[in-house]
């Protein structure tokens, strides 16, 4: 079974500051992986993708992320962050189960950003 | 915009009614997905459809179901409604299956009274 944990429900940072994100994912078999991010009164819209290609994913808005298989890992960063950036960003696993894809989403991290 | 559309967007109704939420996936789209979002369950994944039929199941309440018609639109039905119910429920669609890039419509809030 695959599962999702993403460590830190809410995460405060300085405006200007590097954002870190962190999930860790469970699943049997190579997974792809995903962060999504809701801004209020809004649906989910996808930041990045992993696939198996590269390691590190670049996403939009200057968000990136590195797929760490020893580690399990794929924590989402960004150098500086900025005040459009609070949200909430749920990471995502999908993966084979039971001869279909099935899609997992963490619990979400809620980023506020500090002026 | 991400082409997915949900109606209606607001829904208020009482405890043990019935209601029936549309979803209109994007162009070509074959997979539909929900999702109820709630302060204290968060995301939770209900149920998937693919091209007309049932692909994944994941937290959905019996008396919540839900189908995809043969034009790809999906309609959640949710009956012998509760409080608990009161929730933002999510509709997603994606090209084929879930390894694919999922777009969001902007939800349709349930409030139960």
């Amino acid at each position: 079974a695959q599962s999702v944990t993403q460590l830190g429900s809410h995460v405060s940072v300085s405006e200007g500051a590097l954002v870190l994100l962190r999930c860790n994912y469970s699943s049997s078999v190579p997974p792809y992986l995903f962060w999504y991010v809701q801004y209020p009164n809004q649906g989910l819209q996808l930041l990045l993708k992993y696939t198996s290609a590269a390691t590190l994913v670049k996403g939009i808005n200057g968000f990136e992320a590195e797929f760490k298989k020893s580690e399990t890992s794929f924590h989402l960063t960004k150098p500086s962050a900025h005040m459009s950036d609070a949200a909430e960003y749920f990471c995502a696993v999908s993966s084979p189960s039971g001869g279909y894809q099935k899609v997992t989403f963490g619990t979400g991290t809620k980023l506020q950003v500090i002026p | 915009d991400s082409g997915v559309t949900q109606t209606p967007k607001h829904l208020i109704t009482a405890t043990g009614q019935r209601v029936t939420l549309r979803c209109s996936p994007r162009s070509g789209d074959l997979s539909v997905y929900w999702y109820q979002q709630s302060l204290d369950q968060g995301l939770q994944f209900l149920i998937q459809y693919y091209n007309g039929e049932e692909r994944a199941k994941g937290n959905i309440l019996e008396r919540f179901s839900a189908q995809q018609f043969p034009d790809l639109h999906s309609e959640l039905n949710l009956s012998s409604l509760e409080l608990g119910d009161s929730a933002l429920y999510f509709c997603a669609s994606s090209t084929r299956q879930s390894t694919d890039t999922q777009y969001f419509g902007p939800g349709t809030r349930l409030t139960v009274l």
